[in-house]
């Protein structure tokens, strides 16, 4: 079955960049029309989505941070990793890492969450 | 790209209907047919409940449907259950390969 697992730090200083790795079964990333996203939800608030990895490399970052990601994968190890520049307390929140089915738009699985706060 | 604006709260009685509505524009809601729901509970991810406007995947119940009309899209849960409180958020394609997440509901189940 399909399974995502997110791991990181979570505790990070303002300034300092975040690193989180998605580790995943049940699926390559070569399979044609099949992405990994990483989407973020403060305590509390919506839904945010921040960046995704395609089957062929191609790469799409929320406009709004996109000067502060960077994502890219590792298909022998079926890992994802995305990193974010310069955190701030306002980037506090659980990151989700999930599967993106690409032709039709839809998140289909979703990991249990990372936790990430941003204090000093 | 802006939030899809959903309405913050909705409720019903067990076995009654609510319905779910998610307003966006024709750059996103209303130019593709690629709108999905997910409901949340607290401490939990997201699960998929609704993708392509109407579909349900497996293992979802029938209570829960979807439709789209213009820039407006809406989940409908019917015979509402103790279960089904929880927050649903809806998404949206809205072109140059990105999406779009709605504002959130929370649905209180009286």
């Amino acid at each position: 079955q399909v399974t995502l697992r997110e791991s990181g730090p979570a505790l990070v200083k303002p300034t300092q960049t975040l690193t989180l790795t998605c580790t995943f079964s049940g699926f390559s990333l070569t399979t044609s029309g099949l992405s990994v996203s990483w989407i973020r939800q403060p305590p509390g608030k919506a839904l945010e989505w921040l960046a995704r990895i395609d089957w062929d490399d191609d790469k799409y970052y929320n406009t709004s941070l996109k000067t502060r990601l960077t994502i890219s994968k590792d298909t022998s190890k079926n890992q994802v990793v995305l990193t974010m520049t310069n955190m701030d307390p306002v980037d506090t929140a659980t990151y989700y890492c999930v599967r993106l089915v690409v032709e039709d738009y839809y998140f289909d699985y979703w990991g249990q969450g990372s936790l990430v706060t941003v204090s000093s | 790209q802006s939030a899809l604006t959903q309405p913050p709260s909705a409720s019903g009685s067990p076995g009654q209907s609510v319905t779910i509505s998610c307003t966006g524009t024709s750059s996103d809601v209303g130019g593709y047919n690629y709108v999905s729901w997910y409901q949340q509970h607290p401490g939990k991810a997201p699960k998929l409940m609704i993708y392509e406007v109407t579909k349900r995947p497996s293992g979802v119940p029938d209570r829960f449907s979807g439709s789209k009309s213009g820039n407006t899209a809406s989940l409908t849960v019917s015979g509402l259950q103790a279960e089904d409180e929880a927050d649903y958020y809806c998404s949206s394609y809205a072109g140059s390969n990105m999406g779009v997440f709605g504002t959130g509901t929370k649905v209180t189940v009286l």
